[in-house]
Formats: structure tokens, C-alpha cells, sequence
């Protein structure tokens, strides 16, 4: 069975660009979770999804990120325009559903702002 | 605010001597524990959950509700047992919090 999927894998752009991460959660899982990972700190939640409905996207900052999960499966997370601060890890996971679900995790897009 | 506390940045620790990963939480009521790995070039994975009371890799961990810690610990560390580890938190269904980190090496 396939893990959850994350493309790219790295990501490099200037500052004040638009960046786009992608996420294939495991087949069947309902819930899918973004998370952002800072250097030297454990991830933290931007946003999750039950299917299509976002349902927890009190984290994230809505004045430059954006996501969807339009058919409840695939969903991307968009930043623009970039900020420095914004280099970190962004991870995506999944479960089958809500808590006490367990979260299966992606391999993470490490996005560079130059 | 739920709030998960790892003291320890990096603990190093030789091969074959035992292992104890600290984990301090914070929060009032009943929350669900776990314990998250992250080897080299992998993604993070669960490692194991409180309410599973199960040993894996040889892990076990303890939720002490008076001392409010689930402390992580291994009798004899192995090489291959090298990763970061990260304690997290969920209480009912808000999401998971993770602490910042430990990161184990063990020296042969």
C-alpha cells in the first residue's frame, strides 16, 4: 500500500513568489492534516480536512495560505506570495478518520525562501 | 493550551546502556499520548500511543498522570534505534501537539 505522497519533495523560490505543495493521502483516508515543521521544532497543524469540508484552519494564515481539498482526496496548500520566514517543512498526513484515528505522515516538502 | 515539553534537545547515549526520552505535558484533563519517530532520510511515524500499553522495538512508555509525563525508555539502545523523537498530545479531538524533539544517538 502507498504511503501518503507529497510532491516536490524540495522547493526553492525568491521571496514575494507563489508556491503550491501537493498531497495524495492514503486511499480511503478521510481526514488529511497540513502541517508546518520550523527547524528545530515538532510539527504544528495549519489545517484539516474531513473529505472536501475544512474543519480546523484556526493555525493557518489566511492573508497568504490558502488550501483545498476540492474532491476530498488530493489537496494542495498554496503560499503567496512567500515570505522569508516561510522556509520550513510543510507536512501532510492522513488518517481514516477523525481522532482516535491514527495520522500516517508523507515525507514532507522542505521549501527554501531566498 | 494543551503544551508538550521535551527538555532534552539531544541525549547521547552508548550502545547497550538504557534509554529514557523525557516527555512533560500539560493539560487538565485525560489526554491521549504518543510517541512519534523519525529515523534518518524517513518520515515520522508512530512509534506507539499510551492507550495501546504495548512494547514496540523494545519502547515502552508510562503515562504518570501525578507527574503528568510519559517519559520514553529502552533497556538497552541499539544503534539502528538513532532518530528524533517526538512526544505529542491529543486531547478529545483537538488536534495532535507535539514537543520540539529529542534527538537519540547512540554511539557504538
Amino acid at each position: 500500500e502507498a504511503g501518503v505522497v507529497q510532491s516536490p519533495r524540495y522547493k526553492i523560490i525568491e521571496k514575494k513568489q507563489p508556491v503550491a505543495f501537493w498531497c495524495n493521502p492514503i486511499s480511503g483516508h478521510n481526514t488529511l492534516y497540513w502541517y508546518l515543521q520550523n527547524l528545530g521544532q515538532g510539527p504544528e497543524l495549519l489545517i484539516r480536512y474531513e473529505n472536501e469540508e475544512a474543519v480546523d484552519d484556526s493555525q493557518l494564515p489566511k492573508d497568504r495560505f490558502s488550501a483545498e481539498r476540492l474532491k476530498g482526496v488530493d489537496s494542495t496548500l498554496k503560499i503567496q506570495p512567500a515570505e522569508l520566514g516561510d522556509s520550513a517543512v510543510y507536512l501532510c498526513a492522513s488518517s481514516k478518520g477523525p481522532a482516535p484515528n491514527i495520522q500516517y505522515f508523507g515525507a514532507g516538502t522542505r521549501l527554501s525562501v531566498l | 493550551a494543551q503544551r508538550v515539553t521535551q527538555p532534552e534537545k539531544l541525549l547521547s547515549v552508548f550502545k547497550g546502556a538504557p534509554v529514557e526520552l523525557k516527555c512533560n505535558y500539560s493539560y487538565s484533563g485525560s489526554p491521549e499520548l504518543f510517541w512519534y519517530v523519525q529515523y534518518s532520510r524517513q518520515r515520522l511515524q508512530l512509534l506507539l500511543r499510551h492507550i495501546s500499553r504495548e512494547s514496540i522495538k523494545g519502547f515502552t512508555a508510562d503515562l504518570n498522570k501525578g507527574e503528568t509525563s510519559f517519559h520514553l525508555k529502552k533497556p538497552f539502545a541499539q544503534e539502528e534505534d538513532s532518530a528524533m523523537y517526538y512526544c505529542a498530545l491529543r486531547a478529545g479531538n483537538t488536534p495532535l501537539v507535539f514537543g520540539k524533539g529529542t534527538r537519540l544517538s547512540v554511539i557504538a
